[in-house]
């Protein structure tokens, strides 16, 4: 069984610009949750989908978006870049949720650099 | 809120020892508890799931323990391998998969060869 995917896995941008990360979940999973990764705040949760709804959203500005597709992929958006968004962004997917039986699977991460 | 930490932040020890990472989190209402190990510059490998009504898992040389009353978690490593370098994480999920893991800061072990 094919793992967590996410596209690009590197990704180069300047400050002031948008940018679309993808997450293809492992098959049969419902539940896409987002993670943002830094040396300084280390991992924190970004938002959760399941069943094209989100579910839960974290402490982020409206900058950070995302959204979920009829077949479980994922997209989130960053607009207008900061340098402080630079840092690898993790998906994570799981058969469900709303029961804490399920483990979070994650994909390799992208790491997004903005100059 | 909850806040999870782990103890120590990093920890340098010869192979074949054994060894005990902690993890300690604020909100003792959780549903299930994560380990996983990070490489550098990688994404997250599970380890082990604990949900909240037991108090152990095992899985080969690993085995983590949970004790919800007190907030603690430990990750057990028994005889240690150059192979398990890596930052371990600790992860709780406290809203039924709803509210998203928080994560410890995480504990960067190194076994000396």
């Amino acid at each position: 069984k094919a793992g967590v995917t996410q596209t690009p896995r590197y990704l180069i941008k300047t400050r002031g610009q948008q940018v679309t990360l993808s997450c293809s979940p492992i098959s049969g999973h419902r539940s896409v949750s987002w993670y943002q990764q830094t040396p300084g705040q280390g991992l924190q949760f970004l938002f959760e989908y399941f069943s094209e709804t989100q579910r839960n959203k974290g402490n982020f500005p409206g900058r950070f978006s995302g959204r979920q597709f009829s077949n479980s992929r994922s997209e989130m958006n960053v607009s207008t870049l900061e340098l402080g968004d630079s840092a690898l962004y993790l998906c994570a997917s799981s058969l469900a949720t709303g029961t804490g039986l399920y483990e979070q699977y994650f994909g390799p991460g992208t790491r997004l650099t903005v100059t | 809120k909850q806040e999870v930490t782990q103890i120590p932040a990093a920890l340098s020890v010869p192979e074949g020892e054994n060894l005990v990472l902690n993890c300690s989190f604020t909100d003792s209402a959780i549903y299930n508890l994560q380990w996983f190990r990070q490489d550098p510059g990688k994404g997250l490998t599970s380890l082990l799931l604990i949900q909240s009504s037991q108090r152990e898992q095992t899985s080969g040389r690993l085995n983590a323990s949970l004790d919800k009353s007190s907030g603690r978690s430990t990750l057990y490593i028994a005889a240690s391998q150059p192979g398990d370098s890596a930052t371990y994480l600790c992860a709780v999920n406290s809203g039924g998969g709803a509210d998203g893991l928080t994560f410890g800061k995480g504990t960067h072990l190194i076994i000396q060869p």
